[in-house]
């Protein structure tokens, strides 16, 4: 089955620098991704949608310019925390869709990235 | 508002029993319903998938209902194991659309299989 890979799975850094996550489709060309943050017993929020070779499409409340995203290619999304502090802590997951499969296709989730700020 | 609600928020079962989780949505247009599992520290991952269609829908002990009329929906988990322990979260398609921006995600139901 479709397999979604994000790295790395866990991350602490200082505040102040910045964080770049990956999100990987390994075996299916994904042109559109999602990335969520998800904060301890709530449900996923979507940050914004990742469009290959083109800008994303942030959600409202979400700062474009803290939370970089780059589709440089069908199968790799990132996105860059920039100068992240305490309150960006959090747990950030991407997904992807096989398009080709239809409205009804599962998205498929990677397995998350715990940022801790310190 | 496109909103999904899920009961219970927390659940316990003994190992071995059976349990029903509640998924109520107001999104429209309706397109889809899914039901994903969550581990801890894990992204989620598919169980089943509805359409306005399909009434149910089977996944080996998950069993998903669907009531597109009452805009209900209902999984049901036979034969609990300790490995299903996990976050259980409902997620509608509010619209008929290709990338999957309207995803509207329930807040989960928490379950913990106890031995």
């Amino acid at each position: 089955g479709a397999v979604v890979s994000q790295h790395p799975s866990w991350v602490i850094c200082k505040s102040g620098t910045s964080v770049k996550i990956e999100c990987r489709s390994l075996d299916f060309q994904a042109t559109t991704m999602f990335w969520y943050r998800q904060f301890p017993k709530q449900s996923l929020m979507l940050m914004a949608t990742s469009n290959e070779g083109s800008k994303a499409t942030y959600e409202q409340g979400v700062e474009k310019d803290k939370f970089l995203i780059n589709h440089a290619s069908l199968t790799l999304s990132t996105l860059t925390v920039t100068s992240a502090h305490p309150e960006d802590s959090s747990f950030y997951i991407c997904s992807a869709r096989t398009p080709a499969k239809g409205k009804n296709s599962p998205l498929h989730f990677g397995n998350g990235t715990r940022l801790t700020v310190t | 508002k496109n909103q999904v609600e899920q009961s219970p928020q927390s659940l316990i079962i003994l190992e071995g029993k059976n349990c029903t989780l509640q998924c109520n949505y107001t999104v429209s247009p309706f397109s889809n319903l899914r039901w994903y599992k969550q581990d801890t520290g894990r992204g989620p991952v598919s169980l089943t998938i509805m359409t306005f269609s399909e009434n149910t829908k089977s996944n080996g002990r998950y069993t998903a209902t669907l009531d597109a009329d009452t805009k209900q929906s209902s999984l049901h988990i036979t034969a609990s194991q300790l490995s299903d322990s996990a976050s259980y979260i409902c997620v509608v398609s509010a619209r008929e659309d290709n990338y999957g921006q309207n995803f509207v995600f329930g807040p989960g139901t928490r379950l913990s299989v106890l031995p």
